[in-house]
C-alpha cells in the first residue's frame, strides 16, 4: 500500500522567514496530494491541494509542488505569520482508493514573533 | 448548522466497556471515513464507507466496529475498549471518492482507563 513520509517534524521559523515541508510517496498511482493545516483541538482543515497533472500551485502565501517522477512534494509558506503555527499533515490518494487518504506524520511548525 | 460533528467531544472510559463514537454531516457526502491520530503517527484509517450499508476496513481496524444505516451517520464502535485505543479519533466525509476535498470533524479525544 501507500507510504507517505514526511519532514521534519519540528520547524520552527522566525516570523517573516519562510517555512518548507517536504512529503515522498511510495506508489505511483497516487495521483491527488492535498495538505491540512490542524489547529490545536481541531481538526485538520485541507489549505492547498495539488493533482498530478500539475507541477505547482499558489494561492497567495502557501505553494505546493510536485515532482512525480521522485515522488516527492512540498509545501512552502512565505511570509509566515504567528497564526501559521499549527501542524501540518501532508497526505496522498489514488483514483479508485474509495477516497482513502494516507497521512503523513505530520510537522509542528512554530512561528515565533 | 451545515458540516460535520462528532460527538462527544471528550470521552474517558474503563477498559472491557463498549463506547460508540458518533458522526454526523449534513452535506449527504457518499464517502465517511474514520482515522485515529496518535503522536508520531499521523491519522491513520480505522474504517471507510462508500455508501450506507457499505464499508470496509482501513489501515488499523481491530477492535472497531461501524455502521452505516443511513448516509448522514457513521457511528464507530469500540466493542470492548482497551489502553491502546486512547487516542483522538477524527471523522471525515467527502462528495466523491477520487480528487474531491475530505472535510474533518473536530474530533473526539478517547481516554480509556
Amino acid at each position: 500500500g501507500e507510504n507517505v513520509e514526511q519532514h521534519p517534524s519540528t520547524l520552527s521559523v522566525q516570523e517573516g522567514d519562510s517555512a518548507v515541508i517536504k512529503c515522498t510517496y511510495s506508489d505511483s498511482a497516487s495521483n491527488y496530494f492535498p495538505w491540512y493545516k490542524q489547529e490545536l483541538g481541531k481538526g485538520p482543515q485541507l489549505i492547498i491541494d495539488i493533482r498530478s497533472n500539475v507541477g505547482e500551485k499558489k494561492d497567495q502565501r502557501i505553494a505546493v509542488t510536485l515532482n512525480k517522477t521522485a515522488k516527492h512534494f512540498s509545501l512552502h509558506i512565505t511570509e509566515t505569520q504567528p497564526e501559521d503555527s499549527a501542524v501540518y499533515f501532508c497526505a496522498a490518494r489514488k483514483t479508485d482508493s474509495w477516497g482513502k487518504l494516507q497521512f503523513g506524520a505530520g510537522t509542528q511548525v512554530v512561528v515565533t514573533p | 448548522d451545515a458540516g460535520i460533528t462528532q460527538s462527544p467531544r471528550y470521552k474517558i472510559t474503563e477498559t472491557g466497556r463498549q463506547v460508540t463514537l458518533m458522526c454526523h454531516q449534513t452535506w449527504s457526502h457518499s464517502y465517511m471515513f474514520w482515522y485515529r491520530q496518535d503522536l508520531g503517527h499521523g491519522l491513520r484509517l480505522i474504517y471507510y464507507s462508500a455508501a450506507a450499508d457499505i464499508t470496509d476496513k482501513g489501515e488499523v481496524p481491530d477492535g472497531y466496529v461501524v455502521s452505516r444505516s443511513k448516509t448522514e451517520n457513521f457511528p464507530l464502535t469500540l466493542e470492548s475498549a482497551t489502553r491502546s485505543q486512547t487516542s483522538v479519533y477524527f471523522c471525515a466525509s467527502s462528495e466523491a471518492g477520487g480528487v474531491t476535498e475530505a472535510f474533518f470533524g473536530q474530533g473526539t479525544r478517547l481516554t480509556v482507563v
